[in-house]
């Protein structure tokens, strides 16, 4: 069980827009921490997609976007491409586990 | 160009011992904080250790506590992970990365250890 709650899968068609969710707690995310988004495409290793929150590393499309509200946060897709069918995994800093906590993972398919 | 390259993984009986590697290039090594995340087949992502710029620091997830050791050569540019009483569920891909302001900005591909008998 993750400390950080996310949707196992989400779906899209190309062009829509979809957003996953991560639910944390009082001890990450509510705590003020911000949370991290990677993108882990197929085989690959996973690749930085949103840092602080809401903040995009140069060369990632503006078409990816996060938010934090609470004790959660949301990546948010829109122009859905076959390209971005990926697993998407969110990230934060627990102060009770001092260290970093991850979710569980959601994998996006692109219909 | 920022690079991460990981080695030493490989097939270990349970009980056995290993040492990671994570050689840093196009960067400088000694100003940042460093991690290690583990990915088991067809799993997530789990955070395992993180160590300071000067070493003096060093966290560990709980399920690797006392078996685990994570260490760094800056004169190296290397990073380390001695994994020690191995268990099956230690299997997984072992990845090093780049910790900055509590995120993991530059990942290597990977090394994969294999605990079976």
């Amino acid at each position: 069980q993750s400390v950080l709650t996310q949707p196992p899968s989400v779906s899209g068609a190309p062009g829509q827009r979809v957003t996953i969710s991560c639910t944390g707690s009082s001890s990450n995310i509510g705590a003020g921490y911000d949370v991290h988004w990677y993108q882990q495409l197929p085989g690959t290793a996973p690749k930085l997609l949103i840092y602080g929150n809401t903040n995009r590393p140069s060369g990632v499309p503006d078409r990816f976007s996060g938010s934090k509200s609470g004790t959660s946060a949301s990546l948010a897709i829109t122009g859905l491409q076959a390209e971005d069918e990926a697993d998407y995994y969110c990230q934060s800093y627990d102060r009770s586990l001092s260290g970093s906590v991850f979710g569980g993972g959601t994998k996006l398919t692109v219909l | 160009e920022v690079q991460l390259v990981e080695s030493g993984g490989g097939l270990v009986q349970p009980g056995g011992s290993l040492r990671l590697s994570c050689a840093a290039s196009g960067f400088i090594f000694s100003t940042y904080w460093m991690s290690w995340v583990r990915q088991a087949p067809g799993k997530g992502l789990e955070w395992v250790a993180s160590i300071k710029q000067d070493g003096t620091k060093k966290y560990f997830v709980d399920s690797v506590k006392g078996r685990f050791t994570i260490s760094r050569d800056n004169a190296k540019n290397s990073l380390y992970l001695e994994l020690n009483s191995l268990r099956a569920d230690d299997t997984a891909v072992y990845y090093c990365a780049r910790y900055y302001y509590f995120h993991m900005d530059v990942w290597g591909k990977g090394t994969t250890v294999t605990v079976s008998s």
